[in-house]
């Protein structure tokens, strides 16, 4: 079965710093991978995804991820925080052996950016 | 574009109580999931619905169930509440199902805070 692991609790980071936000996946076969955030008391957003192609995906809210098939990780990044970012981040990986489009999710990373 | 609303936004309920959360998916899809986020948690599948019927559900007990109607909507029941469901639930929406929409994001709507006493 497919796993994403979110090594870090909570991410500090000073605005206008750059920010990581680090996940590592375990899926049998190509991994189909998602970054969502979320804010108090919201449902998920969606940020980005990676199918195949560009190791690096650009996202909204200028987020990137970077994938990384030998380390099987994709981490979130931003060159620049703002205060505004701080939120909950979800990694997420598709099931491909079920034949339905669920997602499992990571346990998720708080991110906390201070002025 | 309309995106994924849930309702009630707030429920308490005593344990051994039903209830019944309601979603209206995203204009056009026609596939919703369930998920449940406990606190501290992230979302758990609980089940998929596809053209009015179940086709895939996680690790819940069959006190956990739903439906889809032909707008797409969709109801999730939970009988014989218990403590433990207390949660957060949220409803996606997605277009197709299958290897055709394993590129495609799922939507969330903003879920329903269960609070089971």
């Amino acid at each position: 079965a497919q796993s994403v692991a979110q090594p870090e609790d909570q991410v500090n980071v000073a605005e206008g710093n750059p920010l990581t936000v680090k996940c590592t996946y375990s899926v049998s076969g190509n991994p189909y991978l998602f970054w969502y955030v979320q804010y108090p008391n919201r449902g998920l957003q969606f940020l980005l995804k990676y199918i195949t192609g560009d190791n690096l995906v650009k996202g909204s809210y200028g987020f990137e991820a970077e994938f990384n098939k030998s380390q099987t990780s994709f981490h979130l990044k931003k060159p620049s925080a703002l205060v505004s970012d701080s939120a909950l981040y979800f990694c997420a990986v598709r099931d491909m052996n079920s034949g339905y489009s669920t997602l499992t999710f990571g346990k998720g990373t708080m991110l906390l950016v201070s002025p | 574009e309309t995106g994924v609303t849930q309702s009630p936004t707030h429920l308490i309920k005593t344990r051994g109580q039903q209830v019944t959360l309601r979603c209206s998916s995203q204009s056009g899809h026609n596939t919703v999931s369930w998920y449940q986020q406990a606190l501290g948690q992230g979302p758990q599948f609980i089940f998929q619905y596809y053209r009015e019927e179940e086709n895939g559900r996680g690790n819940f007990p069959p006190r956990f169930s739903g439906l889809q109607f032909p707008n797409y909507s969709s109801e999730l029941n939970v009988n014989a509440l218990e403590l433990d469901d207390s949660a957060l639930y949220l409803c996606a929406s997605s277009l197709g199902t299958g290897s055709s929409s394993y590129n495609s994001p799922l939507h969330f709507g903003n879920g329903t805070r269960l609070t089971v006493t």
